[in-house]
């Protein structure tokens, strides 16, 4: 069966300082993979999404930045944190586009 | 007018109760229907599939009206275990590449 990893869990971070959040997915091929960010008490906002190694899409401009260096796996990045950028973080992964999509536990980011 | 709209609640219902809420989604051409749960906290997870004739699993009954552009869930005999957020997601073939849009949830809380 297949899951999908994300750590840390929780982070907390002064503003400037850098981030580097990781998403594995195991037991499948060629997964499509999402960041999204959830502020508190809001929706989903998709930032980021991948179709294949390399391949990045991003939704939303920002100080952001995702990498896809293998098949499953997915990192979100900053070199610089701002406030803005507390919030809960989710990886997903699908089997294809417009499928169900599959979370990770989650990452639950404090900017301070 | 937004692609995916959901009445943010809360519902507050009596555990056994039965409860219902709808979720109503722009573009036409939109294939593919969802609902997830979110717990506080938590990642969402699926729910169910919502199938074009409609579709059951135990307590929970899901719907499409594809005429008037809204789906459904039903909850028959509530648990308190039913208290969460309920996200309803729609797949929308032209407004983005990831071709997932996930609604900004509806707040169900199951009282004793």
């Amino acid at each position: 069966s297949q899951t999908i990893h994300q750590w840390p869990a929780t982070l907390v971070q002064p503003v400037g300082s850098p981030l580097s959040l990781e998403c594995t997915v195991e037991g499948t091929s060629n997964p499509n993979l999402y960041w999204y960010r959830q502020a508190a008490g809001r929706g989903l906002q998709l930032l980021f999404y991948s179709v294949g190694i390399g391949q990045i899409s991003s939704e939303v401009p920002q100080n952001l930045s995702a990498s896809r260096p293998q098949d499953r796996q997915f990192i979100l990045s900053s070199k610089k944190l701002l406030l803005s950028d507390s919030g809960f973080y989710l990886c997903a992964w699908s089997t294809g586009t417009a499928r169900e999509q599959y979370f990770g536990p989650g990452t639950r980011l404090t900017v301070t | 007018r937004k692609e995916v709209e959901q009445d943010p609640g809360p519902f507050n219902v009596p555990e056994g109760a039965t409860v219902a809420f709808n979720c109503t989604y722009s573009n036409s051409a939109s294939q593919s229907f969802f609902w997830y749960r979110q717990d506080c906290r938590k990642e969402p997870k699926l729910l169910m599939s919502v199938y074009s004739s409609g579709n059951e699993d135990g307590r929970f009954t899901a719907q499409l009206n594809r005429a008037s552009q809204y789906i459904s869930l039903l909850i028959r005999d509530s648990k308190l275990s039913d208290s969460a957020t309920y996200l309803c997601v729609v797949n929308s073939p032209y407004s983005s590449a990831s071709k997932i849009i996930f609604g900004s949830g509806t707040r169900l809380s199951i009282r004793p």
